[in-house]
């Protein structure tokens, strides 16, 4: 079973619109992060959120994490067509070893 | 630019040939990472290099072979590889491997296995 899995697996949404996706985890987590992969590249790093923080922004970004859910969600505001792209989240599990997991990710559309 | 270099860009080859994955960061980086991402998978760590030391090793099969000369530099050396190995190859690296801090990605070397 996968550690991080989003939901949902595509969403298309109009420009300007707000977009959101989850992010749900099975184990106690170190921190939990964000990334951005336009097709067929690298991924980008957006937000890192630890155990014990609940929300961070950055820019048009909102993360939020519930640890007692396992989850987190990303909120991206006003979105734009450039916001097309595919996120990910990945988990830190806490204790040594395999434990930084990506998840199978959203494919976000916006439309213009 | 990330500061995470790739090269090549794009390889081709057959299942008996030997080629190498170049990886580069210009971040002073600790850390450095091979991913493999196939179609319709999640992303799969393969290796983690900490201060050129292999750290981990997700059962990636014998065929692929890391190599850590020194911490900017990581390579990926392929033989006798199978058609199931074609996928987006790509390279990360981090301040530290503990703690995964954010890890910044290189473009990926599309690999495809003829």
């Amino acid at each position: 079973s996968q550690q991080g899995e989003e939901d949902p697996q595509a969403l298309s949404i109009q420009e300007g619109e707000n977009a959101t996706m989850n992010c749900s985890y099975k184990t106690s987590i170190n921190n939990l992060q964000w990334y951005r992969q336009n097709s067929g590249r690298g991924l980008v790093h957006l937000i890192l959120i630890r155990s014990n923080e609940r929300e961070k922004h950055s820019g048009r970004l909102r993360v939020t994490l519930d640890t007692s859910k396992k989850s987190s969600s990303l909120l991206i505001t006003a979105s734009r067509a450039a916001d097309t792209a595919s996120y990910f989240c990945a988990t830190d599990s806490v204790g040594y070893g395999q434990n930084f997991v990506f998840g199978p990710g959203t494919r976000l559309s916006v439309l213009p | 630019e990330t500061g995470v270099t790739q090269t090549p860009r794009h390889l081709v080859m057959g299942m008996t040939n030997k080629k190498s994955l170049k990886c580069e960061q210009h971040l002073g980086h600790n850390a450095m990472y091979w991913y493999k991402q196939s179609a319709k998978k999640p992303l799969e760590l393969m290796f983690v290099y900490n201060f050129k030391e292999q750290t981990e090793n997700n059962s990636v099969p014998s065929r692929f072979s890391p190599e850590c000369p020194n911490s900017s530099h990581l390579f990926l050396h392929l033989h006798t590889l199978q058609p199931e190995d074609s996928a987006l190859y790509l390279c990360a690296s981090s301040q530290e491997w503990v703690q995964r801090y954010e890890q910044y990605f290189g473009p990926g070397t599309r690999l495809t296995v003829t």
